[in-house]
């Protein structure tokens, strides 16, 4: 089945700086790889998402990109500000076979004011 | 106002006490799961359901067990806990076809200690 493996598991930056978040996936047929934002005491929510047939999307201050040869993604958030503080997850899944979300272990962001 | 909602939000019970955990939404969603997640393991799901009475495992369903009897709930029962299930529980839902991830709908968590 599909593991996915997240990176780092803590993050501290400066605000204004810029946060990557790393994900690497085992299984190739996975095909749609979503972003969990989670504040504390709350669930997780849907920040951002790819599908495999594209390479990158971006929203604003949030940008996701694939590599499907090396099965990894990542998120990367551009100029941190202290409400981005929180932990992030990413997850993989076949969307057209599986109804199975497969999540990573999280990294909880910290950005210094 | 569309939402998840989970009850209890925090309970403290003992070994071998069965107990359940109630999820309700009102967005008439078709597929409701059960996920629960521990410090450096992320989420993992425990058990999914596609519609009333289509129920499937997840990653972990040992010790649980769910039914789906309406659309609207999908309680997660433990017939008897043990300490290695003290978790954080999270109910989720949404509509079926493959928007299925991209509109999954969290609920507020359960916080849940066995003794």
């Amino acid at each position: 089945g599909e593991n996915v493996e997240q990176h780092p598991s803590t993050l501290s930056v400066q605000e204004g700086d810029s946060a990557v978040i790393k994900c690497t996936y085992s299984d190739s047929a996975s095909n749609y790889f979503p972003w969990y934002k989670q504040e504390l005491g709350k669930g997780p929510q849907l920040i951002i998402d790819i599908r495999s047939n594209v390479g990158e999307k971006k929203d604003q201050r949030i940008a996701v990109t694939l590599n499907k040869t090396a099965k990894h993604f990542s998120l990367h958030i551009t100029e941190t500000q202290p409400e981005d503080s929180a932990v992030y997850f990413c997850a993989a899944t076949r969307m057209d076979s599986s109804y199975k979300l497969i999540f990573g272990s999280g990294t909880r962001l910290l950005v210094r004011p | 106002e569309a939402q998840v909602t989970q009850n209890p939000r925090y309970l403290i019970t003992v070994t071998g006490k069965k107990l359940t955990v109630t999820c309700s939404q009102n967005m008439n969603h078709e597929y409701m799961s059960w996920y629960r997640q521990d410090p450096g393991l992320g989420l993992r799901q425990i058990y999914y359901s596609m519609n009333v009475e289509v129920t499937d495992k997840g990653d972990v369903p040992e010790g649980y067990k769910v039914s789906r009897k309406e659309k609207r709930n999908f309680p997660l029962i433990l017939e008897s806990p043990s300490p290695n299930q003290t978790s954080l529980y999270f109910c989720a839902s949404s509509p079926p076809g493959l928007a299925w991830t991209d509109t999954q709908y969290f609920g507020p968590g359960t916080r849940l200690t066995v003794l």
